[in-house]
């Protein structure tokens, strides 16, 4: 199985800052690669697909990059909007797939 | 624009089986490139991939719930269930499906609200 590590596993920012978050597997996956963010009670949003493709109506401030086995997730101008919890995925042995544990964002 | 919506008891007993069904409208459930995924989060911790059915029929379990697990699929109604037997404390948590599609990378656009299950006496 591909496992998915996250880090931070939580961090603090203030609005305007630029936050990086990190996701390794455990071993290369390609760009097999999404990233989502959850809201308290809500259903993980997809943000990026692919590595570095942004979902269609997602701020052009989040970012992704990487492949084999590293990859960032990079919020450029943090806004008050963008806490929340955000997951890396891999779907490299899609269908089947994997999460990372999480990494929690607080607005300070 | 795809919609799911998970149905199904908020609280079932431990030892009993957990049964939820996710119905799918606003598009096909039988594209050959989509998959369609129950996937699960505890309260307060991270996400937990369940398993992937396609419209086929074919399945794929989180090996670590793979004994008590069975995913299905009926077509003409454009459903796919989850039954997880035997469930504990353990097995309390929100339930989501979603469809899992994308080539050749894949990735989950569309998501269930979510269902809280909890197990309890």
């Amino acid at each position: 199985d591909v496992q998915m590590t996250q880090s931070p596993s939580s961090l603090s920012a203030s609005v305007g800052d630029r936050v990086t978050i990190t996701c390794r597997a455990s071993q290369s996956i390609s760009t097999y690669l999404n990233w989502y963010q959850q809201k308290p009670g809500k259903a993980p949003k997809l943000l990026i697909y692919a590595a570095s493709s942004l979902q269609s109506g997602v701020p052009s401030r989040f970012s992704g990059r990487g492949s084999g086995t590293d990859f960032t997730l990079t919020i450029t101008n943090l806004q008050p909007e963008d806490f929340g919890i955000y997951y890396c995925q891999q779907t490299y042995s899609s269908p089947r797939c994997t999460f990372g544990q999480g990494t929690k964002l607080d607005i300070k | 624009q795809l919609q799911l919506q998970e149905s199904g008891p908020g609280l079932v007993k431990p030892s009993e089986t957990l049964s939820l069904t996710c119905t799918v409208s606003g598009g096909s459930i039988s594209r050959s490139s989509d998959y369609w995924v129950w996937i699960r989060q505890p309260p307060g911790k991270g996400l937990e991939w369940i398993g992937s059915i396609h419209y086929s029929g074919s399945t794929y379990y989180n090996p670590s719930l793979n004994s008590r697990v069975t995913i299905s699929v009926d077509t003409s109604k454009k459903q796919f269930s989850l039954k997880l037997r035997s469930v504990t404390a353990t097995d309390t948590a929100a339930y989501y499906c979603a469809g899992l599609r994308g080539v050749p990378i894949a990735f989950i656009e569309f998501w269930g609200q979510g269902t809280l299950v909890t197990v309890s006496s």
